[in-house]
């Protein structure tokens, strides 16, 4: 059963610094995976979305990358800003049809 | 367009009741699904559609029934509701199989 983990549960930083969130699983023939953000009480908003074949992906200020063989994926967010608090979650598409997802980082930036 | 639309936003039930959550999307995406998200973890995959009269389980089942007679509707019927049915249920949608999934805003449900 595909298993998804994100560390840190929880991170707090001050503006202006570049962050790393992990996440891994432990099955490695997957479809894609994607990076989700969520806003207090709102619903989720995809971020990137990497295809299994493709090693990352990058849109604006972030940059995600996937190694499939060691089952891990990070997201990279360059110059945190206030605005990029919210908790981001992980999901393994492994079928193309059902997404598995970890149960997320909560990201606190400082001004 | 508005995308994944879901009603009602929050809801309160007593044990024992039942109710259909709605969900439509104008996006024409034959892909639709029904997640759960209860504190602490990750959503859970409840049932799922790959196009109209087609529909599959997910992890996490029992206690829900879903049709799909529509590309734009997907509702969720809770048969006899539990408290352990308390938690937030997002609808999502995708073009196909792999691509990306666009959520709902949620319905937040609480049985007593």
């Amino acid at each position: 059963k595909q298993e998804v983990t994100q560390i840190p549960a929880a991170l707090s930083v001050p503006e202006g610094e570049n962050l790393v969130l992990n996440c891994s699983f432990t099955d490695s023939a997957i479809y894609n995976l994607q990076w989700f953000r969520q806003d207090p009480g709102k619903g989720l908003t995809s971020l990137l979305l990497i295809q299994s074949s493709q090693r990352e992906q990058t849109s604006g200020r972030l940059n995600a990358s996937l190694d499939k063989s060691s089952g891990r994926s990070t997201l990279y967010i360059a110059a945190s800003q206030p605005g990029d608090s919210a908790t981001y979650l992980c999901a393994v598409d492994q079928y193309g049809n059902k997404l598995v997802f970890g149960a997320g980082t909560i990201l606190r930036v400082k001004s | 367009n508005a995308g994944v639309t879901q009603t009602p936003k929050f809801q309160v039930l007593k044990t024992g009741q039942s109710m259909t959550l709605q969900c439509a999307q104008d996006m024409n995406h034959e892909y639709m699904s029904w997640y759960r998200q209860d504190p602490g973890m990750g959503l859970r995959l409840i049932h799922y559609s790959v196009g109209a009269g087609i529909t599959d389980q997910g992890e996490v089942p029992n206690g829900y029934n879903v049709s799909r007679s529509t590309t734009e509707d997907f509702p969720l019927r809770l048969l006899s509701a539990a408290p352990s049915q308390t938690s937030v249920y997002f609808c999502a949608c995708r073009s196909g199989q792999g691509s990306e999934q666009y959520f709902g805003p949620g319905t937040r449900l609480t049985v007593t």
